[in-house]
């Protein structure tokens, strides 16, 4: 079977750095997805590990360790507008299908 | 930029009424997906489709139906709606096998 992880909720202070982490069990594992999703939209892309390692992107990181099962996506320099819920999502080996984990909301305070 | 297009943003129905959701996408993806997003219980796949007439059950189908007639369009219909289908419901394409989805903005249904 396929399970995700993720905390419900965090909270952070504008101008700091934030890991949100994410640790999953599925069968035929074939790389991770992180997404942002603010309130009343629709989730939106941030990035795609499917080696181990660091990837950065700008102000956002993602890391993937493989034989860990884990993941996290890394927020440097908060601004307000990064106040919004984040997901991890794994493709089922195979299949064309993401298996969503249920997301982090994070607020972001002056 | 993919463009995923869904019919409507608010819905209101009654309990027992068939109800249709649209989708479409215009980047000539192959795979489309209906997801509803519930709070703590994060987006679950209802239904998804690789290609025209092709429909494959997701996590959660009952009491759902699909249909892919062409390409571009994937509805997602509720043949007798009842209230624990009030939901954001989220459609989604994707060009190929674990490559990353474009969501639509989203249709939020009441049933009451």
């Amino acid at each position: 079977g396929q399970n995700i992880d993720q905390p419900t909720e965090m909270t952070a202070t504008e101008g700091a750095i934030v890991q949100i982490n994410c640790t999953y069990q599925t069968s035929g594992f074939n790389g991770l997805f992180w997404y942002q999703q603010h309130a009343g939209e629709a989730p939106t892309f941030l990035s795609y590990n499917v080696l181990d390692g660091l990837e950065e992107k700008g102000r956002f990181s993602s890391f993937l360790s493989r034989s860990k099962g884990y993941s996290y996506l890394l927020l440097k320099e908060l601004q307000m507008k990064d106040s919004a819920s984040y997901l991890c999502a794994v493709p089922i080996r195979g299949y064309n299908k993401l298996i969503f984990g249920a997301g982090t909301r994070l607020a972001v305070h002056p | 930029d993919v463009k995923v297009t869904q019919s409507s943003r608010y819905l209101v129905k009654r309990t027992g009424e068939k109800v249709f959701l649209e989708c479409v996408q215009d980047m000539d993806h192959e795979n489309m997906f209906w997801y509803r997003q519930d709070p703590g219980l994060g987006l679950r796949l209802i239904y998804f489709s690789y290609d025209v007439k092709m429909k494959e059950k997701g996590d959660i189908p009952e009491g759902y139906s699909v249909s892919r007639e062409k390409k571009e369009r994937f509805s997602l219909i509720l043949e007798s709606a009842s209230t624990n289908q009030t939901s954001m419901y989220l459609c989604a394409s994707s060009p190929g096998t674990e490559e990353k989805l474009f969501f639509g903005s989203g249709t939020q249904l009441s049933v009451l």
